[in-house]
């Protein structure tokens, strides 16, 4: 079975400062990932998804994340972090046999001004 | 286009009660989703349906919870009776297309059982 792992459930970074949210994978088909980011009282919105094209997929509001299938990690980066950045992030997978995502326990961010 | 909306956005039952949950998914998005999330865990998977018809329903709990989705448009989820544990954070996505297509996720119903 799939299984994804977010180290960190609380991260906090001050504004402009680096944001690194980690996500590792176990997988034993190439798997498709996503991002997903939900802020206060709305629900999940995708950041960012690898399908198997170029393994550096750039997303939203300046997120990008790397795929390293020999790390099996997905980590999610952001060079410059901002107070709208504040929120839960998850990281999750599904493979071409089924649709179901499977997520990770999420992140939640935090940038101090 | 409007996106995914669920109602109602909280509910709080006693234990033993029935409670129904609806979410109407993007017009046009054939697939829809049901998952759970229950306080400190991790976003689970409840079932898929493809139009009216159930694809995959193995994240479903126990025989408690009943999904349908009348004539592929909307889906009901009905959780009866409700148990403490029931409670958290049901979401309901919607996609189209028969690939790895994003997701759209709505904003939730909060379920609490007392």
């Amino acid at each position: 079975a799939q299984s994804v792992t977010q180290l960190g459930s609380h991260v906090s970074v001050s504004e402009g400062a680096l944001v690194l949210l980690r996500c590792n994978y176990s997988s034993s088909v190439p798997p498709y990932l996503f991002w997903y980011v939900q802020y206060p009282n709305q629900g999940l919105q995708l950041l960012l998804k690898y399908t198997s094209a170029a393994t550096l997929v750039k997303g939203i509001n300046g997120f990008e994340a790397e795929f390293k299938k020999s790390e099996t990690s997905f980590h999610l980066t952001k060079p410059s972090a901002h107070m709208s950045d504040a929120a839960e992030y998850f990281c999750a997978v599904t493979d071409t046999g089924r649709r179901a995502l499977t997520f990770g326990s999420g992140t939640r961010l935090q940038v101090q001004p | 286009e409007a996106g995914v909306t669920q109602f109602p956005s909280h509910s709080v039952i006693e234990k033993g009660q029935t409670v129904t949950l609806r979410c109407d998914p993007i017009s046009g998005h054939d697939n829809l989703y049901w998952y759970r999330r229950v306080m400190g865990k991790e976003i689970k998977f409840l079932l898929h349906f493809v139009k009216e018809s159930k694809q995959d329903e193995s994240g479903m709990p126990n025989n408690r919870f009943l999904a349908e989705r009348t004539g592929g448009t909307y889906s009901t989820l009905k959780v009866q009776p409700a148990e403490l544990e029931d409670s958290g954070v049901y979401f309901c996505a919607s996609s189209q297309g028969r690939g790895p297509y994003e997701q759209y996720f709505g904003p939730g119903t909060r379920l609490t059982v007392t």
